[in-house]
């Protein structure tokens, strides 16, 4: 399974834009790029996914790199509620192996 | 529409013990996955059923085992349980098809085994 690597931890104001980085070297052309975010007690919820170009949504924005080593979760206007783990993950599409490899994440901290 | 359920949400289980966990999936999806996630850490791959059967596994041994029903609830059992089976057991929902979509999480049964 591919790899990726993210900071173990960040931290924010409240209010300001927020960027969550995140490698992955060894990535194949069947890999998309897929983030959660996991809130304290509950279950790890889907934040964005993408493949090759910019992806946006009411959550956040994807930005991915043209070689597609490497990617950037981005979440424009941080408030108190997402302060959470962050987990950058690349899901193989071929039929049979689209199971979830998490990592560690990166733990947000937002301050007031 | 209801989301992810689970049942238990907190279990407390002996040594050699034997436990079932129970999922439903969110309504509409068709494959049901199975994590296990130890405190501090990202949530491992248990396995995945779909039509009744198991797709994929993770590098987890026999004593884990899981059954999928014609109405796409799962089943997760674990036997003979280990004090390293303590953790937070999650079902994720989605359909097999929509492969570019995410998957749908429940909160978790948190399995404390003494």
């Amino acid at each position: 399974d591919a790899k990726t690597t993210q900071p173990n931890s960040m931290e924010s104001n409240e209010e300001e834009p927020v960027h969550l980085p995140c490698n992955h070297s060894t990535i194949s052309g069947t890999d998309y790029i897929h983030w959660y975010r996991q809130l304290p007690s509950q279950g790890p919820e889907y934040v964005i996914h993408g493949l090759t170009s910019n992806v946006n949504n009411r959550m956040a924005s994807l930005a991915i790199a043209e070689d597609r080593k490497s990617s950037t979760l981005i979440l424009h206007r941080a408030t108190l509620r997402d302060a959470a783990v962050y987990y950058c993950i690349l899901r193989d599409t071929n039929f049979g192996n689209e199971k979830l490899t998490f990592g560690t994440g990166t733990r947000l901290t937002i301050i007031p | 529409d209801a989301g992810v359920t689970q049942s238990p949400t907190h279990l407390i289980k002996t040594r050699g013990q034997q436990v079932t966990l129970r999922c439903s999936p969110k309504s509409g999806h068709d494959t049901v996955s199975w994590y296990q996630q130890a405190l501090g850490q990202g949530p491992q791959f248990i396995f995945q059923y779909y039509e009744e059967e198991e797709r994929q596994r993770g590098n987890f041994p026999d004593r884990f085992s899981g059954h999928q029903f014609p109405n796409y609830s799962s089943e997760l059992n674990v036997n003979a349980l280990l004090l390293g089976d303590s953790a937070l057991y999650l079902c994720a929902s989605s359909l097999l098809g929509g492969r570019d979509y995410g998957y749908t999480f429940g909160s978790g049964t948190r399995l404390t085994v003494v």
